[in-house]
């Protein structure tokens, strides 16, 4: 399963550091989204680009800033994370988001652990 | 705002049986119904989908209902196996996409 790929597969940072998520599409989609999967909880879409454009920002708080500088990637800038924020991100892809109803493929996520 | 409401959390079915998750949505113009499944340590991936003008679908094993006025839908996966297990989701779109928060599908030996 190789269509979304994202990088890395762990990460364990500190409140104070600053990093970067990767995600990367080889469907020739063009809309790409990240969302937060925590325990017992719904999965929380947290942006949504179209065309590289954001066309959705689900009140997420400004430590994480997403950037998307064409359709096959995406990032998720991290910097002054809580403890809270540990989570699985997962990145997704569709052939458009204008339809919401477009089908979605997963990455694999990236496990975030913030100390 | 929007929710969805997943029942059971959890549920164990002997292998050979059939095991039914049901959803609720609030969005009365919620018009499509997609259902992941995420096996361990693996990625969501879409199993079947519904869309508002079917009221049922079926893939092998799988099945769908979607019942629009009482605005619910279910899955159905009949004669489980051990590769069933795994946590399914089920969501509910309209201009956003809103999941529930999972159900842990155990298929006992």
């Amino acid at each position: 399963e190789t269509g979304v790929t994202q990088t890395p597969r762990h990460l364990v940072m500190g409140m104070t550091n600053k990093k970067s998520l990767k995600c990367e599409q080889h469907l020739g989609h063009n809309a790409m989204y990240w969302y937060k999967q925590s325990a017992k909880k719904p999965l929380e879409l947290m942006f949504v680009y179209n065309f590289k454009e954001q066309t959705e920002n689900n009140s997420v708080p400004s430590r994480f800033s997403p950037e998307c500088p064409n359709s096959s990637h995406l990032f998720l800038h991290l910097h002054t994370l809580q403890p809270e924020d540990s989570a699985l991100y997962l990145c997704a892809s569709s052939h458009t988001s204008g339809a919401a109803t477009d089908t979605q493929y997963f990455g694999p996520g990236t496990r975030l652990t913030v100390l | 705002g929007e929710n969805v409401e997943q029942h059971p959390s959890t549920l164990s079915v002997q292998e050979g049986d059939s095991a039914v998750i049901k959803c609720t949505y609030s969005d009365s113009a919620s018009n499509y119904f997609p259902w992941y499944k995420q096996e361990l340590g693996k990625r969501p991936q879409l199993i079947i989908d519904i869309r508002s003008n079917v009221g049922e679908k079926k893939d092998q094993r799988i099945a769908v209902t979607l019942n629009k006025t009482a605005k619910h839908f279910s899955l159905h996966i009949t004669e489980t196996q051990p590769e069933d297990s795994a946590v399914y989701f089920c969501a509910a779109v309209d201009d956003k996409i809103i999941f529930g928060k999972g159900t842990r599908l155990h298929i006992l030996p």
